[in-house]
């Protein structure tokens, strides 16, 4: 099983360029969400999902965008890269059970300039 | 935005020695609590999920306890070895929602 996928590993941008960080899944997970790991802070949650179809704001959603067409994908897209943007950001997955844990992708290191 | 507390934020301990952690966090908004070990340069791994107040997991030297009551939740390791050498965290989980701590480094001396 490849478990949760993440990709780029790297990327640059220039404020103001849009890109899309793109997660996966195979192990039919109904939840998804996206993290920002920032230097002196916690993960934390930008945006989640508990089903295809259905998006939800965390914590620090602003200036990005998710959507979850289907059970496996759920990418999130910067609209227009601001340098606050640059970070550590994560996918991670679970099932709904109540004692299930998540499952992390290795995570995508975006520099802003 | 709930705050989720971990201390110490990191601790050097020589081989050997067994060592804890503390998670804290709102009671009141309890769902389950979950820890992650996180080392360098990998993604971070589930150790516990708790959901019971009173709840004790154990996995080989670590083991955690929880106290939703009081809101906090213990990290115990028993014996510490060079390999458990990476970041501890833990998050709340509010239902739909986890709230991570910063976690804990621990560093362990050979």
């Amino acid at each position: 099983n490849a478990g949760v996928t993440q990709t780029p590993k790297f990327q640059v941008l220039k404020t103001g360029q849009s890109m899309t960080l793109q997660c996966a899944q195979d192990m039919n997970h109904e939840y998804m969400s996206w993290y920002r790991q920032d230097p002196g802070m916690g993960l934390r949650l930008i945006h989640y999902s508990v089903g295809a179809g259905i998006t939800d704001q965390g914590e620090v959603p602003n200036g990005y965008n998710v959507s979850r067409s289907t059970t496996e994908d759920f990418p999130l897209r910067l609209l227009s890269a601001a340098p606050s943007q640059t970070s550590v950001y994560f996918c991670a997955s679970s099932s709904m059970a109540t004692n299930e844990k998540l499952f992390f992708g290795s995570g995508t290191q975006l520099s802003v300039l | 935005i709930l705050n989720v507390e971990q201390s110490p934020q990191s601790l050097h301990v020589q081989e050997g020695d067994s060592t804890n952690f503390t998670c804290s966090f709102p009671s009141s908004n309890f769902y389950a609590l979950h820890w992650y070990r996180w080392e360098t340069a990998k993604s971070p791994e589930a150790l516990f999920v708790m959901t019971l107040n009173g709840d004790e997991k154990k996995k080989g030297r670590i083991s955690a306890t929880l106290n939703t009551k009081e809101g906090y939740s213990y990290l115990y390791i028993k014996g510490s070895q060079p390999e458990d050498s990476a970041t501890y965290l833990c998050a709340l989980n509010t239902g739909n929602q986890f709230y991570f701590g910063t976690g804990t480094s621990l560093t362990v001396i050979p």
